[in-house]
Protein backbone atom coordinates (compact mmCIF):
# COMPACT_ATOMS: atom_id res chain seq x y z
CA UNK A 1 0.00 0.00 0.00
CA UNK A 2 1.40 3.32 -0.99
CA UNK A 3 1.62 5.98 2.48
CA UNK A 4 1.10 9.85 1.27
CA UNK A 5 3.11 12.10 4.07
CA UNK A 6 1.83 15.33 4.38
CA UNK A 7 4.07 18.04 5.85
CA UNK A 8 3.69 20.18 7.71
CA UNK A 9 1.76 19.39 10.16
CA UNK A 10 0.22 22.68 10.62
CA UNK A 11 0.96 25.92 8.67
CA UNK A 12 0.71 29.12 10.61
CA UNK A 13 0.40 32.44 7.98
CA UNK A 14 -1.29 35.38 7.80
CA UNK A 15 -4.32 36.28 4.97
CA UNK A 16 -1.77 37.07 1.26
CA UNK A 17 0.74 34.95 2.28
CA UNK A 18 1.66 32.14 -0.10
CA UNK A 19 1.09 28.41 1.28
CA UNK A 20 3.08 25.60 -0.04
CA UNK A 21 1.91 22.25 1.34
CA UNK A 22 3.75 19.18 0.32
CA UNK A 23 2.98 15.50 -0.27
CA UNK A 24 5.04 12.80 -0.58
CA UNK A 25 5.00 9.23 -1.82
CA UNK A 26 6.47 6.61 -0.05
CA UNK A 27 6.71 4.95 -3.84
CA UNK A 28 6.04 6.47 -7.14
CA UNK A 29 2.90 7.99 -8.22
CA UNK A 30 0.93 7.94 -10.94
CA UNK A 31 0.47 12.18 -11.81
CA UNK A 32 -2.93 11.76 -13.30
CA UNK A 33 -3.95 9.85 -10.11
CA UNK A 34 -2.88 12.60 -7.40
CA UNK A 35 -5.82 14.81 -6.28
CA UNK A 36 -5.76 17.17 -3.17
CA UNK A 37 -9.12 18.14 -1.36
CA UNK A 38 -9.72 21.24 1.23
CA UNK A 39 -11.98 20.74 4.57
CA UNK A 40 -13.55 23.20 6.17
CA UNK A 41 -14.85 22.07 10.08
CA UNK A 42 -18.35 19.96 9.71
CA UNK A 43 -17.69 19.80 6.09
CA UNK A 44 -17.08 17.14 3.22
CA UNK A 45 -13.76 17.42 1.60
CA UNK A 46 -14.20 19.46 -1.64
CA UNK A 47 -11.96 18.50 -4.98
CA UNK A 48 -9.80 21.33 -5.69
CA UNK A 49 -6.55 19.47 -7.90
CA UNK A 50 -6.96 16.56 -9.79
CA UNK A 51 -3.96 14.95 -11.71
CA UNK A 52 -1.84 16.33 -10.18
CA UNK A 53 -1.91 20.07 -11.48
CA UNK A 54 -5.51 20.65 -12.94
CA UNK A 55 -8.16 22.51 -11.17
CA UNK A 56 -11.71 21.23 -10.53
CA UNK A 57 -14.49 22.98 -11.16
CA UNK A 58 -14.66 26.34 -9.96
CA UNK A 59 -11.44 26.57 -8.32
CA UNK A 60 -9.73 29.63 -8.08
CA UNK A 61 -6.24 30.00 -9.86
CA UNK A 62 -5.03 30.93 -6.62
CA UNK A 63 -4.65 27.07 -6.51
CA UNK A 64 -1.80 25.28 -8.24
CA UNK A 65 -0.59 22.07 -8.11
CA UNK A 66 2.20 20.38 -9.38
CA UNK A 67 5.08 17.27 -8.73
CA UNK A 68 5.06 14.12 -10.05
CA UNK A 69 6.82 10.39 -8.92
CA UNK A 70 7.03 10.45 -5.26
CA UNK A 71 7.30 14.42 -4.52
CA UNK A 72 4.20 16.63 -5.12
CA UNK A 73 3.12 20.38 -3.93
CA UNK A 74 -0.01 22.36 -3.67
CA UNK A 75 0.42 25.77 -3.38
CA UNK A 76 -1.86 28.66 -2.49
CA UNK A 77 -0.27 31.91 -4.20
CA UNK A 78 -1.94 34.68 -1.86
CA UNK A 79 -4.35 33.15 1.13
CA UNK A 80 -7.91 34.25 1.53
CA UNK A 81 -9.65 34.23 4.84
CA UNK A 82 -11.86 31.56 3.29
CA UNK A 83 -8.99 29.64 2.64
CA UNK A 84 -7.77 28.40 6.26
CA UNK A 85 -8.43 25.12 6.47
CA UNK A 86 -7.52 21.68 6.07
CA UNK A 87 -5.78 19.88 3.19
CA UNK A 88 -5.31 16.45 2.00
CA UNK A 89 -3.68 14.93 -0.74
CA UNK A 90 -4.79 11.40 -1.94
CA UNK A 91 -3.59 8.80 -4.75
CA UNK A 92 -5.36 6.04 -6.66
CA UNK A 93 -3.33 2.42 -7.02
CA UNK A 94 -4.06 -0.91 -7.17
CA UNK A 95 -7.57 -0.44 -7.37
CA UNK A 96 -7.94 1.22 -3.79
CA UNK A 97 -7.08 5.05 -2.70
CA UNK A 98 -4.96 6.36 -0.18
CA UNK A 99 -4.90 9.83 1.54
CA UNK A 100 -2.25 11.91 3.36
CA UNK A 101 -3.04 12.29 7.01
CA UNK A 102 -3.39 16.28 6.53
CA UNK A 103 -2.17 19.65 6.98
CA UNK A 104 -3.70 22.38 8.81
CA UNK A 105 -3.48 26.14 7.72
CA UNK A 106 -4.01 28.08 10.25
CA UNK A 107 -4.10 31.94 10.75
CA UNK A 108 -1.19 33.18 12.41
CA UNK B 1 -25.25 18.78 -11.20
CA UNK B 2 -25.00 15.70 -8.99
CA UNK B 3 -26.24 15.74 -5.15
CA UNK B 4 -25.37 13.14 -3.17
CA UNK B 5 -27.55 13.10 -0.10
CA UNK B 6 -26.91 10.49 2.91
CA UNK B 7 -29.12 9.10 5.52
CA UNK B 8 -28.84 10.31 9.13
CA UNK B 9 -27.07 9.77 12.37
CA UNK B 10 -26.91 6.54 13.75
CA UNK B 11 -26.03 5.20 17.40
CA UNK B 12 -25.24 1.44 17.44
CA UNK B 13 -23.98 -0.94 20.36
CA UNK B 14 -20.47 -2.87 19.98
CA UNK B 15 -21.43 -5.72 18.11
CA UNK B 16 -23.58 -4.63 15.83
CA UNK B 17 -24.08 -3.56 12.17
CA UNK B 18 -25.38 -0.21 10.67
CA UNK B 19 -26.28 0.46 7.16
CA UNK B 20 -25.99 3.73 5.43
CA UNK B 21 -27.50 4.85 2.29
CA UNK B 22 -26.65 7.68 0.22
CA UNK B 23 -28.86 8.55 -2.84
CA UNK B 24 -27.67 10.25 -5.99
CA UNK B 25 -29.77 12.64 -8.19
CA UNK B 26 -27.97 14.30 -11.38
CA UNK B 27 -25.95 12.22 -13.89
CA UNK B 28 -27.04 8.86 -14.84
CA UNK B 29 -26.29 6.61 -11.67
CA UNK B 30 -25.42 3.38 -13.13
CA UNK B 31 -22.23 5.34 -15.14
CA UNK B 32 -21.09 6.27 -11.83
CA UNK B 33 -18.58 4.55 -9.49
CA UNK B 34 -19.43 5.37 -5.43
CA UNK B 35 -16.67 5.00 -2.72
CA UNK B 36 -16.97 4.96 0.94
CA UNK B 37 -14.93 6.96 2.95
CA UNK B 38 -14.70 7.76 6.49
CA UNK B 39 -13.20 9.88 8.55
CA UNK B 40 -12.74 9.18 12.89
CA UNK B 41 -13.56 12.44 15.23
CA UNK B 42 -10.49 14.92 14.83
CA UNK B 43 -8.49 12.38 12.19
CA UNK B 44 -7.84 12.04 8.30
CA UNK B 45 -10.09 10.51 5.42
CA UNK B 46 -9.74 7.02 5.09
CA UNK B 47 -11.25 4.82 1.98
CA UNK B 48 -13.08 2.08 2.81
CA UNK B 49 -14.70 0.45 -0.54
CA UNK B 50 -16.27 0.99 -3.70
CA UNK B 51 -19.54 -0.44 -5.91
CA UNK B 52 -19.64 0.20 -10.15
CA UNK B 53 -23.60 -0.05 -9.95
CA UNK B 54 -23.45 -0.68 -13.74
CA UNK B 55 -22.05 -3.88 -12.79
CA UNK B 56 -22.75 -4.05 -9.28
CA UNK B 57 -19.37 -5.03 -8.07
CA UNK B 58 -17.37 -3.67 -5.33
CA UNK B 59 -13.97 -3.96 -3.93
CA UNK B 60 -13.12 -3.12 -0.78
CA UNK B 61 -10.26 -1.80 1.46
CA UNK B 62 -8.23 -4.54 2.48
CA UNK B 63 -8.80 -3.13 6.53
CA UNK B 64 -12.56 -3.53 6.46
CA UNK B 65 -12.72 -7.15 4.31
CA UNK B 66 -14.94 -9.12 5.84
CA UNK B 67 -16.62 -6.69 7.52
CA UNK B 68 -18.23 -3.81 4.92
CA UNK B 69 -20.28 -4.87 2.25
CA UNK B 70 -21.05 -2.10 -0.10
CA UNK B 71 -24.29 -2.61 -2.39
CA UNK B 72 -26.53 -0.81 -4.90
CA UNK B 73 -30.12 -0.25 -6.06
CA UNK B 74 -30.31 1.29 -9.93
CA UNK B 75 -33.81 1.03 -9.36
CA UNK B 76 -33.66 4.45 -6.47
CA UNK B 77 -30.06 5.52 -7.64
CA UNK B 78 -28.97 4.52 -3.87
CA UNK B 79 -25.86 3.32 -2.88
CA UNK B 80 -25.44 1.28 0.27
CA UNK B 81 -22.52 0.68 3.23
CA UNK B 82 -23.20 -1.83 6.12
CA UNK B 83 -20.38 -2.18 8.48
CA UNK B 84 -20.84 -4.79 10.39
CA UNK B 85 -19.11 -6.37 14.05
CA UNK B 86 -19.49 -2.40 15.17
CA UNK B 87 -16.47 -1.31 17.73
CA UNK B 88 -16.20 2.01 19.53
CA UNK B 89 -13.15 2.97 16.98
CA UNK B 90 -15.72 2.81 13.81
CA UNK B 91 -17.13 5.74 15.57
CA UNK B 92 -16.72 8.36 12.69
CA UNK B 93 -18.62 10.38 9.50
CA UNK B 94 -19.09 8.27 7.12
CA UNK B 95 -19.61 9.71 3.60
CA UNK B 96 -20.25 8.66 0.19
CA UNK B 97 -18.25 9.80 -3.04
CA UNK B 98 -18.68 9.76 -6.44
CA UNK B 99 -15.14 8.53 -7.97
CA UNK B 100 -14.25 11.48 -11.15
CA UNK B 101 -12.47 10.96 -14.13
CA UNK B 102 -8.94 10.94 -12.42
CA UNK B 103 -9.90 8.69 -9.94
CA UNK B 104 -10.38 11.29 -7.65
CA UNK B 105 -13.77 12.26 -5.86
CA UNK B 106 -15.66 15.18 -7.37
CA UNK B 107 -19.01 14.96 -5.59
CA UNK B 108 -19.44 14.06 -1.86
CA UNK B 109 -22.33 12.90 0.24
CA UNK B 110 -22.74 15.75 3.55
CA UNK B 111 -21.40 12.55 5.59
CA UNK B 112 -23.55 10.64 8.14
CA UNK B 113 -22.25 10.38 11.91
CA UNK B 114 -22.22 6.81 13.21
CA UNK B 115 -21.43 6.62 16.62
CA UNK B 116 -21.17 3.16 19.07
CA UNK B 117 -21.37 3.22 22.19
CA UNK B 118 -23.05 0.88 24.71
Amino acid sequence: EIVLTQSPGTLSLSPGERATLSCRASQSVSSSYLAWYQQKPGQAPRLLIYGASSRATGIPDRFSGSGSGTDFTLTISRLEPEDFAVYYCQQYGSSWWTFGQGTKVEIK
Amino acid sequence: QVQLVQSGAEVKKPGSSVKVSCKASGGTFSSYTISWVRQAPGQGLEWMGRIIPILGIANYAQKFQGRVTITADKSTSTAYMELSSLRSEDTAVYYCAREGIRKNFDYWGQGTLVTVSS
